[in-house]
């Protein structure tokens, strides 16, 4: 069964560094997004892409933040600097517009972002 | 804007008890979609349900149940006779249909966290 991919699973990096989070999302999905959850609270939306560009960003997506799909079949989510309020899981998902499976989500593992 | 509403924030039964999580949703948008997605200890989410706002049947998985009432803007999660591998958080979603057919993003509620003792 096609399922989301991530990739590093953790990642510790001190503040100010710059992070690269990839996603593979499934092949033939169109829709990518980020969200992400700090320890213990709910899942919150980042950003969705389509087409090359961003479609919706939230207001944590800030100028520190930036999407890309570098190929194709790579999702990527660069943070510049990081602060410790960055540290999160990171969850990327993908969808489709048609199909059984329309407008459902499917998530990746995520990865768990430490700033120290 | 879009809201969900989890009150409920902790829940423990013991196994083969039947439990109720809550969902209450807002959201100003005619046709969207509702959501309940499994976060188990290992940190993954996993999909439960989608269920569309036109469709307010109530569906039955196995021991899993769900009762939309549009009328009260709830979608309610009911698991029969608990297992202790359904100890989890559970996390109900609202996003909007669009209407050019895209996908919008997910809003997520707080999350309810199942304990089901042995």
């Amino acid at each position: 069964e096609p399922e989301v991919t991530q990739t590093p699973s953790h990642q510790v990096t001190q503040m100010g560094q710059e992070v690269i989070l990839r996603c593979v999302p499934i092949s033939n999905h169109l829709y990518f997004y980020w969200y992400r959850q700090i320890l213990g609270q709910k899942v919150e939306f980042l950003v969705s892409f389509y087409n090359n560009e961003i479609s919706e960003k939230s207001e944590i997506f800030d100028d520190q933040f930036s999407v890309e799909r570098p190929d194709g079949s790579n999702f990527t989510l660069k943070i510049r600097s990081t602060k410790l309020e960055d540290s999160a899981m990171y969850f990327c998902a993908s969808s489709s517009n048609r199909g059984i499976s329309y407008n459902e989500q499917f998530f990746g593992p995520g990865t768990r972002l430490t700033v120290l | 804007a879009q809201k969900v509403t989890q009150a409920q924030t902790e829940i423990s039964v013991v196994e083969k008890e039947d439990v109720t999580l809550d969902c209450v949703y807002e959201t100003r948008d005619t046709t969207y979609y509702l959501f309940w997605y499994k976060q188990p200890p290992s940190g993954e989410l996993v999909f439960l349900i989608r269920r569309n706002s036109f469709d307010e049947q109530n569906e039955i998985s196995g021991r899993y149940s769900w009762n939309f009432q549009k009328s009260t803007s709830s979608f309610n999660f009911t698991i029969t006779a608990s297992q202790v591998v359904d100890s989890a958080v559970y996390f109900c979603a609202l996003s909007e249909a669009l209407l050019t057919g895209a996908n919008s993003k997910l809003t997520f509620g707080k999350g309810i966290t199942l304990s089901v003792r042995p």
